[in-house]
């Protein structure tokens, strides 16, 4: 089924270590976002990208790096895992217009011990 | 700082009643709002959306309300079924790509 497909579902680092959180569509959409979401704070963007090349900052980008190689993919890298980076992270992906929304994938839940 | 709040951190209604979900905006260049669902273990899925040049926009159960010089806008669900229960999100936009969402509101549909 077309949509966005994250992987992996569940991840647990240890502090200082890094990884790759990996986003891919295959809807042709030109945008694409990063949240996580936690307790009590909704989602909050970490990084988006408004067509292959292009990514920028969003809220809360520290400890975090994207890029944007094809139209279909978006990884999300970790530098050096922290404990405050326990999180639920979702990717997003949108064609246009923003009144219909971003299709979300199912989210990755990652915990740094 | 957020910039889209919802106050009420849960709701409990009846099956067959009205669902009145309600987000505050402090941001006045937001122009297009969206409510999202979210059920657990899944992401969010869209729900509906609104435009800052209207007041109202409706799409079978649900309704979103937008009052901009109260910066408020409400969700209505009629009548409420037991699918509707998870957590909706409120969330807007300035620049029509990137949202910035409330923390949530669960919802829970008794039967």
């Amino acid at each position: 089924n077309a949509g966005v497909t994250q992987t992996p579902k569940f991840q647990v680092l240890k502090t200082g270590q890094s990884m790759t959180l990996q986003c891919a569509q295959d809807m042709n959409h030109e945008y694409m976002s990063w949240y996580r979401q936690d307790p009590g704070m909704g989602l909050r963007l970490i990084h988006y990208s408004v067509g292959a090349g292009i990514t920028d900052q969003g809220e809360v980008p520290n400890g975090y790096n994207v890029s944007r190689s094809t139209t279909e993919d978006f990884p999300l890298r970790l530098l050096s895992a922290a404990p405050s980076q326990t999180s639920v992270y979702f990717c997003a992906s949108m064609g246009g217009p923003i009144s219909y929304g971003y299709t979300f994938g199912s989210g990755t839940r990652l915990t740094v011990v | 700082d957020q910039q889209v709040k919802q106050n009420s951190p849960s709701l409990s209604v009846q099956e067959g009643r009205i669902s009145i979900l309600n987000c505050d905006y402090t941001n006045s260049m937001f122009d297009y709002f969206l409510w999202y669902k979210k059920y657990p273990a899944e992401g969010p899925t869209f729900l509906i959306s609104i435009s800052s040049i209207k007041d109202k926009n409706e799409d079978g159960r649900f309704t979103v309300f937008l009052n901009k010089s109260a910066k408020h806008l409400s969700l209505h669900i009629v009548p409420s079924q037991p699918g509707d229960s998870a957590v909706y999100f409120c969330a807007a936009s300035v620049d029509d790509y990137k949202l910035s969402f409330g923390a949530g509101t669960t919802v829970t549909v008794r039967a």
